[in-house]
């Protein structure tokens, strides 16, 4: 079935650029996303991209999309501690329901 | 305000007793589903729905049921819960269109002894 992959963990330095990588592997998702949990609560959606787009970019987050390779990539510049969180790549794969697969999600720790 | 809200946030229980986890939008969003989230697994999908009756299995359903009776509301329901349910458990809701972003709820823990 489909598969959403991402690395578990990443430190940063306050002010350094972060990186958050996923692949996935539903060649036919139209929408990739990024939502973001901070502790105890619940998800909230950070940003997305669509099927068609290399790049998106929204003040300080940078999308890119490799549709050959299946990867998605965050990229947060200016990283700041109000940054750490849970980051959770998701795709949505089924055009006519409701149908989301989501990432295990990579624990962003900022370092002052 | 927009929101969606989960009742209980926190639940305690036993093998076998039946619970219900109630979940409500005020955003008139026809789409909604239920989550479970659990370490190094991320979210899995446990069901949606996509209108008043319409409803189908994501993930995850085998020993959870839901309902959507009411466009507003849609409960999980464990009818017989076990310890392998102990998770903490997320509703969101959609619109049926645009990005199909999904708000989420604020998350319910639910443990079964």
């Amino acid at each position: 079935g489909e598969d959403v992959e991402q690395s578990l963990f990443l430190s940063v330095r306050e002010g350094d650029s972060s990186v958050i990588n996923c692949t996935y592997t539903d060649s036919s998702s139209t929408y990739l996303y990024w939502y973001k949990q901070e502790p105890g609560a619940g998800l909230q959606l950070l940003t997305y991209i669509f099927s068609n787009m290399d790049m998106k970019q929204d003040q300080r987050l940078t999308v890119l999309l490799n549709k050959k390779d299946k990867h998605l990539s965050l990229r947060i510049a200016d990283t700041q501690t109000g940054d750490s969180a849970i980051y959770f790549c998701a795709e949505r794969v089924d055009n006519y329901g409701q149908n989301f697969v989501f990432g295990p999600g990579t624990r962003l720790s900022v370092l002052p | 305000e927009a929101q969606v809200t989960q009742n209980p946030r926190y639940l305690i229980t036993v093998t076998g007793k039946k619970l219900t986890v109630t979940c409500s939008q005020n955003m008139n969003h026809e789409y909604m589903s239920w989550y479970r989230q659990d370490p190094g697994l991320g979210l899995r999908q446990i069901y949606y729905s996509m209108n008043v009756e319409v409803t189908d299995k994501g993930d995850v359903p085998e020993g959870y049921k839901v309902s959507r009776k009411e466009k507003r509301n849609f409960p999980l329901i464990l009818e017989s819960p076990s310890p392998n349910q102990t998770s903490l458990y997320f509703c969101a809701s959609s619109l049926a269109g645009g990005t199909y972003e999904q708000y989420f709820g604020p998350g319910t823990r639910l443990t079964v002894t």
